[in-house]
């Protein structure tokens, strides 16, 4: 199976500072078709996760561009380039190229300062 | 818009079964895979396996295999995860997910296992 390992696994954050999360597989992510089918999820306390990144770059619809992805191989980064109270949570990568199993990072706790 | 609707908080014990539904609507169910994880208390997300709706065919992950029984119903547009023989170790929230790329997510069902 696919090791994702995320660092840091917690991160105190100032409101309207950036943060930055590290993502790193044990082995590359490129698929045979090229792509590399990295993702990011956010789980705010007592809710469901939600997708904000796909493949390693592409934010969903309604995320706020203040999120970011990017990487290649076997490293990942998820960016936010001002942090906002409402982002505190956890946030976890997840690989979706070598499957069965998909499989996540530990996860990294944001919280304000 | 796509909405996963799940079942309610189930309590067990020990050796029991559980069985979990996923009712799929603004989209066409068949056309995507439904995955299943869980999360533990205060731990990690946890991918069990996957769901064909068209086909009815499955995959799971080995740690499951031969205890998880995935099933559909297509004429309700819903998915069904069984898990036989629990332990205290299979307190979690289960949810149900959208395609392999994880897109959408239904709202989560405690299960817990106590004597």
């Amino acid at each position: 199976d696919v090791v994702m390992t995320q660092s840091p696994l917690s991160l105190p954050v100032t409101l309207g500072q950036p943060a930055s999360i590290s993502c790193r597989s044990s082995q590359s992510l490129v698929y045979s078709d090229g792509n590399i089918y990295l993702s990011w999820f956010q789980q705010r306390p007592g809710q469901s996760p939600r997708r904000l990144i796909y493949k390693v770059s592409n934010r969903d619809s309604g995320v706020p561009d203040r999120f970011s992805g990017s990487g290649s191989g076997t490293d990942f980064t998820l960016k936010i380039s001002r942090v906002e109270a409402e982002d505190v949570g956890v946030y976890y990568c997840m690989q979706g190229t070598h499957w069965p199993p998909w499989t996540f990072g530990q996860g990294t706790k944001v919280e304000i300062k | 818009q796509v909405q996963l609707v799940q079942s309610g908080a189930e309590v067990k014990k020990p050796g029991a079964s559980v069985k979990v539904s996923c009712k799929a609507s603004g989209y066409t169910f068949t056309a995507y895979y439904m995955h299943w994880l869980r999360q533990a208390p205060g731990q990690g997300l946890e991918w069990m396996g996957w769901i064909n709706p068209n086909s009815g065919g499955t995959n799971s992950a080995q740690k499951f295999q031969g205890r998880v029984t995935m099933t559909r119903d297509t004429s309700i547009s819903t998915a069904y995860m069984e898990l036989n023989r629990l332990t205290s170790d299979d307190t979690a929230v289960y949810y149900c997910s959208r395609d392999g790329a994880l897109d959408y997510w239904g709202q989560g069902t405690l299960v817990t296992v106590s004597s």
